[in-house]
């Protein structure tokens, strides 16, 4: 069974930083694209990042980019999103999802996290 | 962009729902999918590749449509599926989604 486990959520003062983690079971892990979508209250969903299995190749959203980072470990079945100069605008539940395509990175998600939350305020 | 009609759907159990999705430039079938999101839970995939239906997902959903208008019909309404439905390239940079319709009951 595919599970997906998002921590690392919290409150952050604008202009601070946090590290979310997805902790992975249940399938190949560095085989799948792996990607991090934001809902920020009562508003609808917001791709934020997409990461390769193999990790050479990350794509970003225009108002992450720059200043968020996703990375993971192969070793580890995890996935990562190192955000900085964090604002008002990236309070929001955090998903990870996994990518259906055995490979690529233009791919639905097919498997979600139950999500975590950033709240971003001082 | 995706743009999304209607915003909000009012329906009965048992109803027909159609759901549109449209695209601000011609996309291709295959990169256009559609999910559904229980309030209080994670997203979940129904239809990829415009009319493919993920796994275990009833024969209820189907997903049609080209260029750059996309639909998402349900045949029969269950209980389970008054939520919010958003629809989504994922063909380029940024992976898009639509702002979402709302099936609500009437």
């Amino acid at each position: 069974e595919v599970q997906l486990l998002e921590s690392g959520g919290g409150l952050r003062q604008p202009g601070g930083s946090l590290r979310l983690s997805c902790a992975t079971s249940g399938f190949p892990f560095s085989t799948y694209a792996m990607s991090w979508v934001r809902q920020a209250p009562g508003k609808g969903l917001e791709w934020v990042s997409t990461i390769s299995g193999n990790g050479n190749n990350t794509y970003y959203a225009d108002s992450v980019r720059g200043r968020f980072t996703i990375s993971r470990d192969n070793s580890r079945n995890t996935l990562y999103l190192q955000m900085n100069s964090v604002g008002a605008e990236d309070t929001a539940v955090f998903f990870c999802a996994k990518g259906k395509a055995r490979s690529g990175t233009y791919t639905p998600l097919d498997h979600w996290g139950q999500g975590t939350l950033v709240t971003v305020s001082s | 962009v995706l743009t999304q009609s209607p915003g909000t759907l009012s329906l009965s159990p048992g109803d027909r729902a159609t759901l549109f999705c449209k695209a601000s430039q011609v996309i291709s079938n295959t990169y256009l999918a559609w999910y559904r999101q229980i309030p209080g839970q994670a997203p979940r995939l129904l239809i990829y590749a415009t009319s493919s239906r993920d796994t275990g997902i009833p024969d209820r959903f189907s997903g049609s449509g080209s260029g750059t208008d996309f639909t998402l019909t349900i045949s029969r309404l269950e209980p389970e599926d008054f939520a919010v439905y958003y629809c989504q390239h994922y063909g380029t940079s940024p992976r898009t989604f639509g702002q979402g319709t709302r099936v609500e009951l009437k």
